[in-house]
């Protein structure tokens, strides 16, 4: 399974764009590249998957250079609400076993400032 | 789409006593699910993936009959925890994925367990 690193939080300000880096330099050609939040005591929370280049949704961008060794998650005009921790996850896609798990790092914790 | 839920969302038992907490899969068929446990202010640690009708595959350092794993149906999978004690209080979340390439996991809101 391939091991992401994150930083272990960053400060923002409300408005701002906030881009938060992964590497993962042991990622497997069928990993797919996941992010997602979590508020304190509740499940984390799907924002967005890539597998290369760029991905785009209501919420958030994700940037993957071609040798996929890093990857961005691109927050736009966070607020105050967008306080949390995310997690970058690598996801070895279906094994021949019919089952997969995947391993979490320890996140970032984003603070968003007013 | 894609919803999970969890129940109870929080349960308060006392030493030595058995506690059921269940996942369900509400608008999905779930042909994988995972049980995850965390501790405050640490990451999601994975127990035990399970696939439907069959055994649950463990974490190294799970004890398996302590936490015992089901997953009976498509749309549900239940975590046991057996003769809880207080280091076993935590916050338990299941997660499922419909099993395609992309293996999205979809997150349940968590279950908050304290052992008294």
């Amino acid at each position: 399974l391939a091991k992401t690193t994150q930083p272990i939080s960053m400060d923002s300000y409300e408005g701002q764009e906030v881009n938060i880096t992964c590497s993962h330099n042991n990622i497997a050609t069928n990993d797919y590249i996941t992010w997602y939040q979590q508020f304190p005591s509740q499940g984390p929370r799907f924002i967005i998957q890539g597998y290369k280049t760029k991905v785009t949704n209501e919420v958030a961008s994700l940037f993957i250079p071609a040798d996929r060794k890093s990857s961005t998650l691109s927050l736009p005009r966070v607020s105050l609400s967008d306080t949390a921790v995310y997690y970058c996850l690598v996801g070895p896609g279906k094994m021949n076993t019919g089952g997969f798990k995947t391993i979490f790092g320890a996140g970032t914790r984003l603070f968003v400032k007013a | 789409g894609a919803v999970v839920s969890q129940h109870p969302s929080w349960v308060i038992c006392k030493s030595g006593t058995s506690v059921k907490i269940e996942c369900r899969s509400l608008d999905f068929q779930a042909t994988t699910m995972f049980w995850y446990r965390q501790f405050p202010k640490q990451s999601l640690m994975l127990m035990a993936t399970s696939n439907e009708g069959s055994k649950a595959t463990y974490e190294q350092g799970v004890e398996k009959d302590k936490f015992l794993i089901n997953h009976a149906s498509l749309t549900l999978s239940t975590l046991t925890v057996t003769s809880a004690h207080p280091e076993d209080s935590s916050f338990y979340i299941c997660s499922a994925t419909q099993g395609v390439s992309s293996d999205t996991q979809y997150f349940g809101p968590g279950t908050r367990l304290t052992v008294l």
